[in-house]
């Protein structure tokens, strides 16, 4: 166990709708990273937020957005969801910068029909 | 960005030691190397990290060349238990490049 948990564990929805994945980083932790995971695309990051704040942004799409809240959960996005959408989305936290060590947490699985 | 490339699949048997290298050609100044593995529906677990030379944990080795352009985690005597996807991931402050992951079989 990472410390990090991710909810939902699983998540079916359709074209077109929107969804928020939620994470909760290991106590301490300032970091929060969104990473999506599918076959053709392996791991792919998305953005980082360090202490409420937007750090880093990787591959996000538009139609994606993050937010870190006071208390350092970050929820993450996802609108007008098309069936490339589907994936494993991963949330980890570090301590501090992205030289730190991440915890995963067990991931969010998100099916688009 | 620095690109990394892996390769995509190793075999081994128990009690070898395993290498696997990550090319890393554009890696910048302050870009670090850090390996994690990764079981079937879990998240990725952190192996080790480093910038330059080596580094040596409870678990593995990480060999890193002077030019930096590529690394080598080693895994001393595997187990069954070891088999998983390994990824290399090469970044610091700003974006996080993951490899497309190893698969290491280990096999009796």
């Amino acid at each position: 166990d990472s410390g990090v948990t991710q909810t939902p564990k699983h998540l079916i929805t359709a074209t077109g709708q929107r969804v928020t994945l939620r994470c909760s980083p290991r106590s301490g932790d300032l970091s929060v990273y969104w990473y999506q995971q599918s076959l053709d695309q392996g791991l792919q990051f998305l953005i980082q937020y360090y202490n409420g704040e937007e750090r880093a942004k990787g591959n996000i799409l538009e139609r994606f957005s993050a937010q870190q809240f006071p208390d350092l959960h970050s929820e993450l996005n996802l609108s007008s969801l098309e069936l490339g959408d589907s994936a494993l989305y991963f949330c980890a936290s570090s301590e501090r910068t992205t030289y730190n060590e991440q915890f995963f947490g067990p991931g969010t699985r998100l099916t688009v029909l | 960005l620095a690109k990394t490339t892996q390769p995509i699949s190793m075999d081994s048997y128990e009690g070898q030691e395993v290498n696997i290298t990550c090319s890393h050609n554009n890696i910048a100044t302050n870009d670090y190397i850090t390996w994690y593995q990764q079981f079937p529906s879990q998240g990725p677990r952190f192996i080790i990290q480093g910038y330059k030379t080596k580094v040596t944990n409870e678990v593995a080795s990480l060999f890193i060349p002077a030019d930096r352009k590529s690394s080598t985690l080693s895994l001393p005597r595997v187990s069954l238990s070891d088999t998983a996807v390994y990824y290399c991931l090469v970044g610091g402050q700003g974006n996080l490049i993951f490899g497309k992951g190893t698969k290491l079989s280990v096999k009796p």
